[in-house]
């Protein structure tokens, strides 16, 4: 059964800061992990989808890394601001039989971005 | 376009009360998708869609039920409410297969 762990659970930066989200997956037979955006009280938004083919995906001050053989991922915000505070979600999709259909989600990483 | 609507937002019941979470979508999406999450967790999936007539289960079916009837409905509905089914509920539509889903606000249910 397919386990997806977000480390940190919690991250509060400064304004500015570089940093690094972690995501981490048990089965490696995927055929693709996407990385989420939650706000408060809002649905999710897709962020970055990389396909189980590709090391990494970027999208402005969002590069998403995929090694698919270590089951990790990545998601590195650059220059990161106050409107960046938000929940980050990894989610992987499978790629055999009934795993094929579903997303499995990790908990995520609540992010706080301090002025 | 409207993207994915729920309703209502929010909703209290009492325990073995029964109702409905209404979801429709106006992209025209073939897939459509029903999720609950937690409280500091990750999102589970109830019930999913992959057009009008059809339904299968997802990872936490029970206590739950759905159909689709038309493209643009998806209605999710609880039968004899419980305390564990306390949790946020999200529906989500995608054109073809899992990946892009557009998800609605959610509706934040609490039993009592």
């Amino acid at each position: 059964k397919q386990e997806v762990t977000q480390i940190p659970a919690a991250l509060s930066v400064p304004e500015g800061e570089n940093l690094v989200l972690n995501c981490s997956f048990t089965d490696s037979a995927i055929y693709n992990l996407q990385w989420f955006r939650q706000d408060p009280g809002k649905g999710l938004t897709s962020l970055l989808l990389i396909q189980s083919s590709q090391r990494e995906q970027t999208s402005g001050r969002l590069n998403a890394s995929l090694d698919k053989s270590s089951g990790r991922s990545t998601l590195y915000i650059a220059a990161s601001q106050p409107g960046d505070s938000a929940t980050y979600l990894c989610a992987v999709r499978g790629n055999s039989g009934g795993s094929n259909y579903k997303l499995t989600f990790g908990k995520g990483t609540l992010l706080t971005v301090n002025p | 376009n409207a993207g994915v609507t729920q309703t209502p937002k929010f909703r209290i019941l009492k325990i073995g009360q029964s109702m409905t979470l209404q979801c429709t979508q106006d992209m025209n999406h073939n897939y459509m998708y029903w999720y609950r999450q937690d409280p500091g967790m990750g999102l589970k999936l109830i019930y999913y869609s992959v057009g009008a007539g059809i339904t299968d289960k997802g990872e936490v079916p029970n206590g739950y039920n759905v159909s689709r009837s038309t493209t643009e409905d998806f209605p999710l509905r609880l039968e004899l409410a419980a305390p564990s089914q306390t949790s946020v509920y999200f529906c989500a539509s995608s054109y073809q297969g899992p990946d892009t889903q557009y998800f609605g606000p959610g509706t934040r249910l609490t039993v009592l």
